[in-house]
């Protein structure tokens, strides 16, 4: 089985810092790793994901995440975050065979305060 | 183009009654899931389908929550004798498998409770 772990559930920043949101995961078999965004009364958007090949991803708006197969981790960066970042963001795995499903993370809230 | 659609938006509903909670996906897309999104468990993992292949139900929280996929398009998750636990935000995906994106496209969902 796989478990996704996002070791903040909050994070206040003050507009134009940088910022990281942080994900673990586990897992006993490979897999593919997304960040999904959810702005306030929407639907999840996909951020960026990572599949194979650099470990650094890029995705919309900015943000980045890099694969550290290692660490188990996929921390979701972004050098100067802006107000339209606020949201709640989401990491997730699925396993590279068989169905898609995601597993996700209990999510971080991004708070931009400015 | 069109992205995946769910109906209805919201639904109130009283305790023991049944519900039924439709997604549309994006047209083409082979594959649908249906995820809850609820403030104690976060985003659960429900059922998916692929296809003509059985569907995955491994999600299912009890035997009261069954779906459907009709001429491999439209969805419908049926939640039966609900109860107060079942309050959530419904969520369905959609996408198109054997592409290399393996990106979901996820609806606005259908935020359901239970009174």
């Amino acid at each position: 089985a796989q478990s996704v772990t996002q070791l903040d559930s909050q994070v206040p920043v003050f507009e134009e810092a940088p910022v990281e949101l942080r994900c673990n995961y586990s897992s006993s078999v490979s897999v593919y790793l997304f960040w999904y965004v959810q702005y306030p009364n929407q639907g999840l958007q996909l951020l960026l994901k990572y599949l194979s090949g650099s470990t650094l991803v890029k995705g919309i708006n900015g943000f980045e995440a890099e694969f550290n197969k290692s660490q188990t981790s996929f921390h979701l960066r972004k050098p100067s975050v802006h107000i339209s970042d606020t949201a709640e963001y989401f990491c997730a795995v699925s396993i590279i065979q068989g169905a898609q499903k995601l597993v996700f993370g209990q999510g971080t809230r991004l708070t931009i305060n400015p | 183009g069109a992205g995946v659609s769910q109906s209805p938006s919201n639904k109130v509903t009283e305790k023991g009654k049944d519900v039924e909670l439709r997604c549309d996906p994006i047209s083409g897309h082979t594959a649908l899931y249906w995820y809850r999104q609820s403030l104690g468990q976060g985003l659960e993992f429900l059922i998916y389908f692929q296809g003509n292949s059985a569907p995955d139900k491994s999600g299912l929280p009890s035997d009261r929550f069954s779906a459907e996929r009709t001429g491999g398009s439209v969805s419908t998750l049926t939640i039966q004798r609900t109860q107060q636990e079942d309050s959530a935000v419904y969520l369905c995906a959609s996408s198109l498998e054997g592409s290399s994106s393996y990106e979901q496209y996820f609806g606005p969902g259908t935020r359901l409770t239970v009174t």
